[in-house]
C-alpha cells in the first residue's frame, strides 16, 4: 500500500521569509508523479506543483520549488518570500496507479 | 481552463434521507472522476473512483450500497448518500482527470459541506 508522511503538522514562517515543508512517501510504482496541493479556508484544493519521477531535475514555479530525492522517496516543497496568502493547509501527494494519495497535511500560518 | 464544478455547495437534510451532490466538468471531458472525503482538520480520503460508463471502484471500507455513485457522461458524476445519518455529516469534494492535459492532474471542484440532522 501507497503511504505518504508529512511530519509537520503545523509551521510558522515570518512574511517575505522562506519555509520548507516536508514529505516522505512510499510507493512500489517506478514511473508515478507528485503534487503539491494548497488547500486554503475557502476549502478549494489549488495545484502548487508537481513532479515527473522519471525527470532528476527539481521542478519549479515562481516562488515555490520542490527537492526531489527519488531514492529516498522524499519530496520537499520549498515557499520562497512568503506571502500572507500563503497561509493554507498543504497537502503532498503522489500519484500512481492513477490514484492520489494524499498526506496528512501541514497546516502553515505566515506571521506580518 | 479545467473547471470543475460541484452542487450544491452546502445542503442540511434530516436523517435517514438521500442526498445527491453533482460534479461536472465544465470545460472538458473527463472520463474518469474521483469521490473524496474530508472531516474537519484531516485530510482527504478517497472513497471512489468513477468511470464514464461503468461502475464505480470503492475503497476498502467505503458501502457502495450507502454511497451510490454515477458517472453518466463525460461531464457528469453524481453521488447519492442514501438513509443518511448523522455520522454521514462531513465535506465531500469531487475531482475530475483531464487525459488531453497530461500528468494525471486531477482538478478539484469546491466541495460539498453536508450537514445531517
Amino acid at each position: 500500500a501507497q503511504t505518504v508522511t508529512q511530519s509537520q503538522p503545523e509551521m510558522s514562517v515570518q512574511e517575505a521569509e522562506t519555509v520548507t515543508l516536508s514529505c516522505t512517501y512510499d510507493t512500489s510504482e517506478s514511473d508515478y508523479y507528485l503534487f503539491w496541493y494548497k488547500q486554503p479556508p475557502s476549502r478549494q484544493m489549488i495545484l502548487v506543483i508537481r513532479q515527473e519521477a522519471y525527470k532528476q531535475q527539481n521542478a519549479t514555479e515562481n516562488r515555490f520549488s520542490v527537492n526531489f530525492q527519488k531514492a529516498a522517496k522524499s519530496f520537499s516543497l520549498k515557499i520562497s518570500d512568503s506571502q500572507l496568502g500563503d497561509a493554507a493547509m498543504y497537502f503532498c501527494a503522489p500519484n500512481a496507479g492513477g490514484k492520489l494519495i494524499f498526506g496528512q497535511g501541514t497546516e502553515l500560518s505566515v506571521k506580518p | 481552463g479545467a473547471v470543475v464544478s460541484q452542487h450544491p455547495s452546502r445542503v442540511i437534510c434530516k436523517s435517514g434521507t438521500s442526498v445527491k451532490i453533482e460534479c461536472r466538468s465544465l470545460d472538458f471531458q473527463a472520463t474518469t472522476m474521483f469521490w473524496y472525503r474530508q472531516f474537519p482538520k484531516q485530510s482527504l480520503m478517497l472513497m471512489a473512483t468513477s468511470n464514464e460508463g461503468s461502475k464505480a471502484t470503492y475503497e476498502q471500507g467505503v458501502e457502495k450500497d450507502k454511497f451510490l455513485i454515477n458517472h453518466a457522461s463525460l461531464t457528469l458524476s453524481t453521488l447519492t448518500v442514501t438513509s443518511a445519518h448523522p455520522e454521514d455529516s462531513s465535506f465531500y469534494i469531487c475531482s475530475a482527470r483531464d487525459f488531453g492535459g497530461g500528468a494525471n492532474e486531477q482538478f478539484f471542484g469546491p466541495g460539498t459541506r453536508l450537514t445531517v440532522l
